[in-house]
């Protein structure tokens, strides 16, 4: 499977502050997804962001807040905008592999302060 | 949109002991994901399931998916102390979707 990489490993931020999160991918994929896991809890996906394109957003989640780049088949950015304490979570990018297999990146721990 | 039921929550077992975990669905689902996070990290895909029916393993793990595709099981044997983390279910509805609504996860603790 595809080596997946994510920056920053964890951050503190201040809030009212934005983050900008790098998805690079070691082989070119279709589909690449961000997901939220909120402090013991489970995936839940923000939004799903194909090249070339505007990203397709899930219920609850807006484009102003977390808006998404994809600029090419193995990178993506995501940020998180006017960070608040409740947007303390670990943010997953994850990619689609054969068969509508999913992997994912290792993370990024976000602190918000 | 469709919701996952994921039990046990969590579980402590002594190692030795085999495991036995499930997810329940309101949808069908015609894929079904099983992974495993350790702390600090993203979750690792175990194993993937396609066919109702379908008993797929990997090693001490298996896995089945559900022949009213609704549900589906993952059993470990044999519990080793590096079996401790949390194990997610996922299911996918359409496919090749690649999007994937993930169950609330088990934590294993396995005491040696």
């Amino acid at each position: 499977s595809a080596v997946i990489s994510q920056k920053p490993s964890r951050d503190i931020c201040q809030r009212g502050t934005s983050l900008t999160i790098q998805c690079q991918v070691d082989s070119q994929v279709t589909m690449m997804f961000w997901y939220r896991q909120q402090p013991g809890q489970s995936l839940t996906l923000i939004a799903t962001a194909n090249q070339g394109s505007e990203a397709t957003y899930e219920s609850g989640f807006v484009i102003d807040k977390f808006p998404i780049s994809r600029p090419n088949l193995t990178f993506s950015t995501l940020t998180v905008s006017n960070m608040s304490p409740e947007d303390s979570s670990i943010y997953l990018c994850s990619i689609q592999g054969a068969q509508g297999t999913q992997y994912f990146g290792p993370g990024t721990r976000l602190l918000v302060l | 949109g469709q919701q996952l039921n994921q039990s046990p929550q969590s579980m402590f077992i002594q190692e030795g002991e085999d495991v036995s975990m499930n997810c329940t669905s309101s949808s069908i689902f015609n894929t079904w994901l099983w992974y495993k996070q350790d702390p600090g990290e993203g979750p690792v895909l175990l194993i993937a399931l396609y066919k109702a029916g379908e008993l797929t393993s990997n090693g001490r793990l298996t896995a089945q998916f559900g022949i009213t595709r609704k549900d589906s099981f993952l059993n470990i044997s044999a519990s080793i102390p590096s079996d401790v983390g949390i194990y997610f279910c996922a299911g996918q509805e359409g496919t090749n979707a690649g999007k994937s609504t993930f169950g609330d996860g088990t934590t294993l603790t396995v005491k040696p």
